[in-house]
């Protein structure tokens, strides 16, 4: 069972914004950094945000993070067909190290 | 350009070894700490450890599930690192990554490449 809880799935229509959510525990949100992870299909993992709502270079503005207490989430705006793919957060916790969510599947 | 790239799975029989090698490229090796990383066959993802640069001592972290078994190394001379799994289950069945971490945190990982497969099977 993942540490970290995010909906199994969501979705949106192109043009729209999508909150992903995830949460966690004052061990791992609560008093550490939350990162956020696109998969696509077949692919392998590629880091959206980092440190919170920190965007490694390359990923676009539409994708944005933020934290608060034991949850955080993930927004993407003007929403795209290529946006659809698998997402997880993770962070590390006092307790287990590190941790991740289940992961939510966005159809768009 | 930075790549990160996992190599040496395959299939191996429960309670056998196996090295993974983690090899990149593009940046320099022993400025950062390397996590790893596995997927089970239509699962999510799991942190599995982290070595630290040699600035650090090379020292590492381990997740509970793995700790005893998995050992992390690195050769920054040849800008690669080593996972090695002992004594195989059938749940260690997985693709495995490695990837550089960046920030704060070992699971922030910027790079992942495309992972070696393990299947573990008699």
């Amino acid at each position: 069972q993942p540490v970290l809880t995010q909906p199994p799935s969501a979705s949106g229509t192109p043009g729209q914004t999508v909150t992903i959510s995830c949460s966690g525990s004052s061990s791992n949100i609560g008093s550490n950094t939350v990162n956020w992870y696109q998969q696509l299909p077949g692919t392998a993992p590629k880091l959206l945000i980092f440190s919170n709502n920190q965007r490694p270079s390359g990923v676009p503005d539409r994708f944005s993070g933020s934290k608060s207490g034991t949850s955080a989430s993930l927004a993407i705006s003007g929403l795209r067909p290529e946006d659809e793919a698998d997402y997880y957060c993770a962070a590390w916790d006092d307790r287990l190290n590190g941790v991740f969510g289940g992961g939510t599947k966005l159809t768009v | 350009e930075v790549q990160v790239v996992a190599s040496g799975g395959g299939l191996v029989q429960p309670g056998r070894s196996l090295r993974l090698s983690c090899t990149a490229s593009g940046f320099i090796f022993g400025d950062y700490g390397l996590s790893w990383f596995r997927q089970a066959p239509g699962k999510g993802l799991e942190w599995i450890g982290f070595i630290r640069s040699e600035a650090y001592g090379a020292t590492t972290e381990y997740a509970a599930s793995v700790r005893g078994r998995f050992i992390m190394s690195r050769d920054d001379s040849k800008s690669i690192a080593y996972l090695q799994i002992n004594s195989l289950k059938n749940e260690d069945t997985a693709t495995y990554y490695c990837s550089r971490v960046v920030g704060i945190s070992v699971v922030a990982g910027d790079h992942w490449g495309q992972g070696t497969l393990v299947a573990v099977s008699s």
